[in-house]
């Protein structure tokens, strides 16, 4: 069965540091890739998707992700967070069989002013 | 404007009350989903549905129905309520497939006592 493992549940840093939120997925075929956000006291909303092309995708606010196939990972990234992004981030995945969504527990990260 | 409702936001019940969570979009978008978000879990898939009168059962769907007679419209059914189905519950939808950007509903925080 699928599944997708977000290694780290709350990363806390001081503003201008970069992030790398670490996400992997268990499925040896074609797979689709997201990461969600959601700001607290907001609806989840989509950051980026990768389905293939370029495995280094951009998404809004200055995130960015790199696919791995070779590592099963999906790893989010931000040169320099601002405490704007105290959020909680979610990767997912689609195993490109059905239209399933797969997310991952989520990761709680703090911007500290 | 662009959203996805749901109703109620809030619900506190009994063991074996039946209740229905209504969930609806008004971008006609064919493909809806619900969720169920509990701490250390993540998302987790329950029912979605592809368009009008095709459902297919997600990741948990047990002790939940749903239907989709409109595609504006996709309640979520729980017969026989149970703790431990407590949890925030979320609704989405996207255009085509859950390969596009699935736009979420604000939440229903279901308690059941």
């Amino acid at each position: 069965a699928q599944s997708v493992s977000q290694h780290n549940h709350h990363v806390i840093l001081s503003e201008a540091a970069s992030l790398e939120l670490g996400c992997n997925y268990s499925y040896g075929g074609t797979v689709n890739l997201f990461w969600y956000v959601q700001y607290p006291g907001q609806h989840l909303q989509l950051l980026l998707k990768y389905f293939s092309g370029d495995p280094l995708v951009k998404g809004i606010k200055g995130f960015e992700a790199e696919f791995i196939k070779s590592k099963f990972s999906f790893n989010l990234r931000k040169p320099s967070v601002q405490w704007s992004d105290t959020a909680e981030y979610f990767c997912a995945v689609n195993a490109g069989r059905d239209d399933k969504i797969i997310f991952g527990k989520g990761t709680r990260l703090h911007i500290l002013p | 404007e662009a959203q996805v409702t749901q109703n109620p936001r809030y619900l506190i019940t009994v063991t074996g009350k039946k209740l229905t969570v209504t969930c609806s979009q008004n971008m006609n978008h064919e493909y809806m989903s619900w969720y169920r978000q509990d701490p250390g879990l993540g998302l987790r898939q329950i029912y979605y549905s592809m368009n009008v009168e095709v459902t297919d059962k997600g990741d948990v769907p047990e002790g939940y129905k749903v239907s989709r007679k409109e595609k504006r419209n996709f309640p979520l059914i729980l017969e026989s309520p149970s703790p431990n189905q407590t949890s925030l519950y979320f609704c989405a939808s996207s255009y085509g497939t859950a390969l596009r950007e699935q736009y979420f509903g604000p939440g229903t925080r279901l308690t059941v006592t």
